[in-house]
């Protein structure tokens, strides 16, 4: 079986500019999220989708931050402009259906703001 | 919402010796909660989980207990091995939403 697939798997851009990352779940996984790892931290959640709906994106700053889970299966995570505090390994994780199923992580996507 | 601390942050052990992780949570409606291990350049991997309805689960070297009147939960791993240095985080699911600590960097001595 397939895991999480993410790319890039790295990215480095200035800040005010604008990145996309994308996220493959394993196949037949409903539910997707996007984390944001800090440095030394744990993953904090951004966004939950159950398929194509948005579950939970209560910590998703949403002035910069953007994402869509396309026919419910990919999915992309945008932040515009980007700041010096975003910084961070952006980590995407499939369950199969319910919030309590086992998550499974992709590799992430380590961002470096300059 | 949830609250998760883990303790300690860092721990060294020697080869062969026990390794043990503690973490504590604040929603009494949280039910489930996962270990992960996190390897330098990877996503966290899980390799324990437990439930509100069970008090110790245990997989070949690793266990976890989980005290649900106390609100914590703790990771055993026994005859520790270099490669189980890694950061470990706790998680616990409250309201279909996961909430992780902090993580503990093990480093196992040869």
């Amino acid at each position: 079986e397939a895991g999480v697939a993410q790319s890039p798997r790295y990215k480095i851009i200035e800040k005010r500019q604008s990145v996309a990352f994308w996220c493959n779940p394993i196949s037949g996984h409903a539910t997707l999220y996007w984390y944001q790892q800090i440095l030394g931290q744990g993953p904090k959640l951004l966004i939950q989708f159950q398929n194509n709906g948005v579950v939970d994106d209560s910590q998703l700053p949403k002035d910069r931050f953007s994402a869509e889970r396309l026919k419910g299966v990919d999915s992309t995570l945008k932040i515009q402009p980007a700041k010096l505090e975003d910084s961070a390994v952006y980590l995407c994780a499939s369950s199969l259906v319910l919030a309590s199923d086992t998550q499974y992580f992709g590799p992430g996507t380590r961002l470096t703001v300059l | 919402g949830e609250n998760v601390e883990q303790h300690p942050s860092t721990l060294s052990v020697q080869e062969g010796d026990s390794a043990v992780i503690k973490c504590t949570y604040s929603d009494s409606a949280s039910n489930y909660f996962p270990w992960y291990k996190q390897e330098l350049g990877k996503g966290p991997q899980l390799i324990i989980d437990i439930r509100s309805n069970v008090g110790e689960k245990k997989d070949q070297r690793i266990a976890v207990t989980l005290n649900k009147t106390a609100k914590h939960f703790s990771l055993h791993i026994t005859e520790t091995q270099p490669e189980d240095s890694a950061v470990y985080f706790c998680a616990a699911s409250s309201k279909g939403q996961f909430y992780f600590g902090t993580g503990t960097s093990l480093t196992v001595i040869p």
